[in-house]
């Protein structure tokens, strides 16, 4: 099984909003990952989690919290959100992190804020 | 600037016919070239990766070559379909000590294939 699984798929939120978007994976990687993408864009990197701990973070608004409660979950948590984060946020997952393993990504959550 | 330029940005096909979309890169050291394909709204799927020692790999209908010298890939499909219709990503990862091989994306080639 080489799933990534997102939930929701869409969200519509207002600024003053606090959702939160999750990702799962039960292969058993100890990497995982979130990236934004807006439209006609390529993803950009947000933040890298390798071992349940947070390895990586791209220089993210405070707006945008990261957590990972366990090997297999990775939340991101959104507060007080601006329309110009309306993007997809697609999650991914790789057996390490490091150059030589394969990033299988999820299908991403669609945001609308509002 | 991008260190990972794809060309053309876009092109229509006919079904069954064949096309190739390219990918240069700069990044130096190099470890890996991955090609990603991406339908619209979801989540970029892989085709193939290959290192620098690899000059060719297929993945059924698409086959991508690499020439780390000139530093470029090239992603052929055979004998499009109409469900070939998607972006088509290259993604470099970079190589040496101090790199942890963050993926360097394209902007992608967005390929329709009509009937």
């Amino acid at each position: 099984d080489t799933e990534v699984t997102q939930t929701p798929k869409h969200l519509v939120m207002g600024m003053t909003n606090k959702k939160s978007l999750k990702c799962e994976q039960h292969m058993g990687h100890r990497a995982m990952y979130w990236y934004k993408q807006k439209a006609k864009k390529p993803p950009e990197l947000m933040f890298v989690y390798s071992y349940e701990k947070l390895s990586i973070n791209e220089s993210v608004p405070s707006r945008f919290s990261p957590e990972c409660p366990n090997s297999s979950l990775l939340n991101l948590h959104l507060h007080a959100l601006q329309p110009e984060d309306s993007a997809l946020y697609l999650c991914a997952s790789s057996q390490d992190q490091g150059r030589r393993y394969e990033q299988y990504f999820g299908p991403g959550t669609r945001l609308t804020v509002t | 600037k991008n260190q990972v330029e794809q060309s053309p940005q876009s092109l229509i096909i006919l079904e069954g016919k064949n096309c190739t979309l390219q990918c240069n890169y700069t990044v130096s050291p190099f470890s890996n070239l991955r090609w990603y394909k991406q339908d619209t709204g979801r989540g970029p799927v892989s085709l193939t990766i290959m290192t620098f020692s690899e000059n060719t790999k297929s993945n059924g209908r698409y086959t991508a070559t690499l020439d780390a010298d000139t530093k470029q890939s090239s992603l052929h499909i055979t004998a499009s379909q109409l469900s070939d219709s998607a972006s088509y990503i290259c993604v470099v990862s970079a190589g040496g000590t101090d790199s942890w091989g963050k993926l360097q994306f394209g902007a992608g080639t967005q390929v329709v294939v009509t009937p």
